[in-house]
């Protein structure tokens, strides 16, 4: 089945470590995006790649970095320059504009 | 810059009502609209995509509506069911190929 796989589930980080978080589509979408979800809050982009070896940012990019060297791949890292890393990550891509986007079940972070 | 704003925050029905969710956005020029629903803890699956084009999307027991001069969007579930019981998302998508950005949400809660 196609689909969109984020893992893992649940991540725990130290202070001071990076951790990345993987994005795998098998869905053949060009456009992968990552959205930031806290609690009462709506879902907030942090970068989104409409091609192979190219991403831009979104409104809160600082401390968070990615790559996109496969199309159906978009990890993104958590570096220790994130201050307030704690939230749920959503992972979603689309086919193009004209379509629905399709979403991971997402990562829960947790800074311990 | 782009805002979008869900009203009510939540809500909580008996099964079998009839209800509308409502949704409104400050910039007209939208490509298109989607809603969503977010069950606790998962991620997001796609309900409804409106076009710009377009005035209405139907499926199911779930028709949307969108006013595009006027900012609007409304979702209306029929006959509603304890299994409708989660939080609906609505995003709308700019010119220019740029991503979904979303409102918080409405918590609904379906009673039987």
């Amino acid at each position: 089945d196609g689909g969109i796989t984020q893992s893992p589930k649940y991540l725990f980080r130290k202070e001071g470590q990076n951790v990345t978080l993987s994005c795998e589509q098998n869905l053949n979408h060009d456009a992968m995006y990552w959205y930031r979800q806290d609690p009462g809050q709506g879902l907030r982009l942090i970068y989104y790649s409409q091609i192979v070896n190219d991403f831009q940012k979104g409104d809160i990019a600082e401390g968070y970095s990615v790559s996109r060297e496969k199309k159906e791949s978009f990890p993104l890292t958590v570096t220790s320059a994130q201050k307030n890393p704690t939230a749920f990550y959503l992972c979603a891509s689309t086919y193009n504009r004209d379509t629905e986007a399709f979403f991971g079940q997402g990562t829960r972070l947790t800074v311990v | 810059k782009q805002e979008v704003t869900q009203i009510p925050a939540a809500l909580s029905v008996p099964e079998g009502e009839n209800l509308v969710l409502n949704c409104s956005f400050t910039d007209s020029a939208i490509y298109n609209l989607q809603w969503f629903r977010q069950d606790p803890g998962k991620g997001l699956t796609s309900l409804l995509l409106i076009q710009s084009s377009q005035r209405e999307q139907t499926s199911g027991r779930l028709n949307a509506s969108l006013d595009k001069s006027s900012g609007r969007s409304t979702l209306y579930i029929a006959a509603s069911q304890p299994g409708d019981s989660a939080t609906y998302l609505c995003a709308v998508s700019g010119s220019g190929n740029t991503p979904l950005v979303f409102g918080k949400g409405t918590r609904l809660s379906v009673i039987a």
